[in-house]
This record gives C-alpha cells, structure tokens and sequence, in this order.
C-alpha cells in the first residue's frame, strides 16, 4: 500500500514569506509526527498527532510554527515569515498508534525547504 | 531529557569489511532502542530495533544488543556491501514520552567496491 507522502518535494522561499508544507500519511494511521532534520544534526522532535489533536507541541521552535490536522489524515505545518535558519528537511512519520511505545513511525521522503 | 550520541562520520569502507557504528544513550527508564538507516534519495526506513535489555535486534545483516549496563546499542555488520551505502541514525522510545523518538546525528556510511 501507499507509504507516508509529503509535498513538495522541494521548497525555496524568500525570507520573511509564509509557507505550508503537506503531510499525507498511511490510512488508517491515528498518529501523526513532523520532526525537522537540520544540517549537520540529527532529526529533532516537533510535534505529535493523535486524531486531529496535538497532545505534545513542545519541539516547535517558535509561534512562527503551527500544525493543524483534519480529518484524522492530511497534516499541514505552516512556518510564517521564514528565517534562513529554518532551512531544513521536514520529516513527517505516522504510525497505527502513538502508544504503545514498539509501535513502528513510517517516514514520508521529506520536504526540503530553502530559505533565501 | 533524553539523548543519543552515535559516532562521527563520515565512514568509508570497502566491501565485505566489518562495519561498527557506536550508539550511547541516556534516558530514564528503559527506553526502546532503534536504528533507522536513509538510503540515497530515500525516506528513513526502520533497519532493526530492541525493546528491552538484551535483546538483540537484526535485520539484513546488521545486528545490535541492548546493553543497559553500558548503555549502547552499537550496530554490526559482519560484511558490507555497496548498497549499505547511506546515512545510519540511532534512536531511542523513552516510556515516560513513548510516541516521541530521539535521534542520534546520524552516520554516513559509504562503502567502495
């Protein structure tokens, strides 16, 4: 079956720009997590879905960062007035349940975003 | 709160050499133990994971042991192949935050013919 999607692959923005990055996960999936992998660094936690709520927002790096998730499927991570140092790769994972811990996250490709 | 620390890379081998990647973590409780390996091009793909003490878990090849005493989760493998070529990253499930994985910075592996 289909596997995590993201979209777009690829994103160059200008600094200071909104943009919106897409997170299709597996169906049936009730968990949802975006992590953000920076170069020169290990992925790093931002958030965690179950069914459309957010439970655990801690690793977002600012209020410039939302997520919101509809239906218990598509994800959206919006970054407002992006900074270069948002340049990264977005990693988003969905996995049957957040709980209990063995159960495995399935990573989508990534969307790399470049901030001029 | 919670860390992994994996060595360095990058690491260049040929192939049927014998390929170590050290993991430490430091958790409370006793965490679930993983590695994820991202081939070229590719999304994270889960390569092997151990859910308590002494367990080992192995898959194509590469095998890594629980250890709580030391607290590593080292990966082997006996004999690479160019096509283990990618980016190896250790990780860890802790129980008091059992949905969120911490990563290691992962390790660049890249084996020669």
């Amino acid at each position: 079956g289909a596997g995590v999607s993201q979209s777009p692959s690829n994103k160059v923005t200008e600094k200071g720009k909104d943009v919106e990055l897409r997170c299709d996960p597996i169906s049936g999936h009730t968990a949802l997590y975006w992590y953000r992998q920076s170069l020169g660094q290990g992925l790093e936690f931002l958030i965690y879905f179950q069914g459309n709520s957010a439970p655990d927002k801690s690793g977002l790096p600012s209020d410039r960062f939302s997520a919101e998730r509809t239906g218990g499927s598509v994800s959206t991570l919006t970054i407002q007035r992006t900074q270069q140092e948002d340049s990264a790769v977005y990693l988003c994972a969905s996995s049957l349940d957040g709980r209990p811990r063995e159960n495995e996250q399935f990573f989508g490709p990534g969307t790399r975003l470049t901030v001029l | 709160g919670d860390s992994v620390t994996q060595m360095e890379g990058p690491v260049t081998l040929s192939e049927e050499a014998f390929l170590t990647i050290n993991c430490t973590y430091t958790a409370t409780g006793y965490p679930s133990l993983f590695w994820y390996v991202q081939y070229p091009g590719e999304g994270l793909q889960l390569l092997l994971k151990a859910t308590k003490a002494d367990d080992k878990g192995s898959n194509k090849g590469f095998e890594a042991t629980y250890r709580k005493e030391t607290t590593s989760f080292h990966l082997e493998k006996g004999s690479v192949q160019v096509s283990d070529s990618a980016v190896y990253f250790c990780a860890l499930r802790d129980r008091s935050n059992d949905y969120k994985l911490s990563f290691g910075a992962g390790t660049t592996v890249t084996v020669r013919a």
